[in-house]
């Protein structure tokens, strides 16, 4: 069955303390692995798309990268406003289009 | 600017009644989605559309219909047969199986 889990579900930081969020995955023929970051009362906002193991991508203070079970971001020297819900997601093994998405991960970064 | 639009923001539905929610984008993609969103739960699929005229249930069609009669435009009907409504609705579209960009999204409360 494919599936996408995340963890932790809840992560709480002190401003400049890096840290890294998991995402496992369990699909046949990966064709990507997307990271987005969802404000409270808003949409997801797109970060990365990771496409093979080994691949790494990086925007501010962070940084996704792939393995051939798991995705890591990792958010180095956070900032309160990085403070947020950060989802995975990734296509499942059907080619529809279709996107499985895990729980998603609620950081808090405190001042 | 390209994006995608929901309306209303916020939709109160009384029990029995039949309410539209509106997706339009201006990205020239293909793919259209509806997910829905429960607190603590990942997005869930209710339907989706890889072309104009042609669509297909997600994960969780029951109550809701949806047409697609425009590249640009996917509505979403939620239905009296729907029994828990009331969630946070997301819109995406995509070109095939790239990143999906998702919409501000409507929360919907019923009454």
């Amino acid at each position: 069955e494919d599936q996408v889990t995340q963890s932790p579900e809840a992560l709480r930081l002190q401003e400049g303390e890096s840290s890294s969020l998991n995402c496992s995955y369990t699909v046949s023929g990966l064709r990507g692995l997307f990271w987005y970051r969802q404000d409270p009362g808003k949409g997801p906002e797109f970060l990365f798309t990771l496409y093979s193991a080994g691949e790494e991508k990086e925007k501010e203070r962070l940084k996704a990268t792939l393995t051939k079970k798991e995705s890591f971001l990792h958010i180095t020297a956070p900032k309160p406003e990085d403070s947020a819900t950060y989802l995975c997601a990734t296509h499942g093994s059907s080619n529809t289009g279709k996107l499985i998405f895990g729980q998603g991960t609620t950081l808090q970064v405190k001042p | 600017d390209g994006g995608i639009t929901q309306s209303p923001k916020y939709l109160f539905r009384k029990e029995g009644q039949n309410v539209t929610l509106s997706c339009e984008q201006n990205l020239n993609h293909d793919a259209m989605y509806w997910y829905r969103q429960d607190p603590g739960q990942g997005l869930r699929l209710i339907y989706y559309s890889q072309i104009v005229n042609d669509f297909q249930k997600g994960d969780i069609a029951e109550g809701y219909s949806v047409s697609r009669e425009k590249k640009e435009s996917f509505p979403l009907t939620v239905t009296s047969a729907q029994k828990n409504p009331t969630a946070f609705y997301l819109c995406a579209s995509s070109n095939g199986d790239n990143e999906q960009f998702f919409g501000p999204g409507t929360r919907l409360t019923v009454l």
